[in-house]
């Protein structure tokens, strides 16, 4: 059965502080991406990564950062925690190419006090 | 660029009616592939159906079913009978040929009472 974890399902954080955001897939899929859920505003693209140490911003990249030193493994990072970034965080990971579904993992609230 | 417009915000139906979400997508390219999600109240996306822009055959698939128009770009889901367990937010999505990101609607939101 695919799958696509991330490490919290709530999150509690101050503003200032420095966020990690982890996402691990197991279906050897070579791209990831992070999005987050706003009411109203639906799914918006943060950053995604089509390989290994390889990224491309999405539509809203401001104040977030990305590593991806493994295949498997995607993690969104907030150098500074910020109100305006609790939100609903999605990661997603897919075969290469246009028409590949995406899986998508549980979600983590993140809230930023 | 690429759009994805789904009009309707919420929709409240009573248990059994048939409902119909809809989906308008704009894009220049002549191929591109066409999705729709489900997000129930846990969270997570689910995966319900990807099409692409060279078969515009109507897909059912038992209480759905899906009707793709190019002539009106839209990509219509109806659920048949529906049931308190559809209740969830939807999305559709759009991707063209190359691209592996999703441009996604803004959901429609469907409770379903009993």
């Amino acid at each position: 059965d695919v799958k696509v974890t991330q490490s919290s399902r709530y999150l509690v954080k101050r503003t200032g502080e420095k966020v990690f955001l982890e996402c691990v897939q197991d279906m050897d899929h070579e791209n990831m991406f992070w999005y987050r859920q706003d009411p109203g505003l639906g799914l918006r693209l943060i950053y995604f990564s089509y390989d290994v140490k390889m990224k491309e911003k999405g539509d809203i990249p401001e104040g977030y950062s990305v590593s991806r030193e493994k295949k498997e493994r995607f993690s969104l990072i907030l150098e500074s925690a910020s109100t305006n970034q609790t939100s609903m965080y999605l990661c997603a990971s897919s075969l290469v190419g246009g028409g590949s579904e995406q899986y998508f993992g549980p979600g983590t609230r993140l809230t930023v006090t | 660029a690429q759009k994805v417009t789904q009009a309707q915000t919420e929709i409240s139906v009573v248990e059994k009616e048939d409902v119909t979400l809809d989906c308008v997508y704009e894009t220049r390219d002549t191929t591109y592939y066409l999705f729709w999600y489900k997000q129930p109240p846990s969270g997570e996306l689910v995966f319900l159906i990807r099409r692409n822009s060279f078969d515009e055959q109507n897909e059912i698939s038992g209480r759905y079913s899906w009707n793709f128009q190019k002539s009106t770009s839209s990509f219509n889901f109806t659920i048949t009978a529906s049931q308190v367990v559809d209740s969830a937010v939807y999305f559709c999505a759009l991707s063209e040929e190359g691209y592996s990101t999703l441009t996604f609607g803004k959901g429609t939101m469907l409770l379903v009472s009993p």
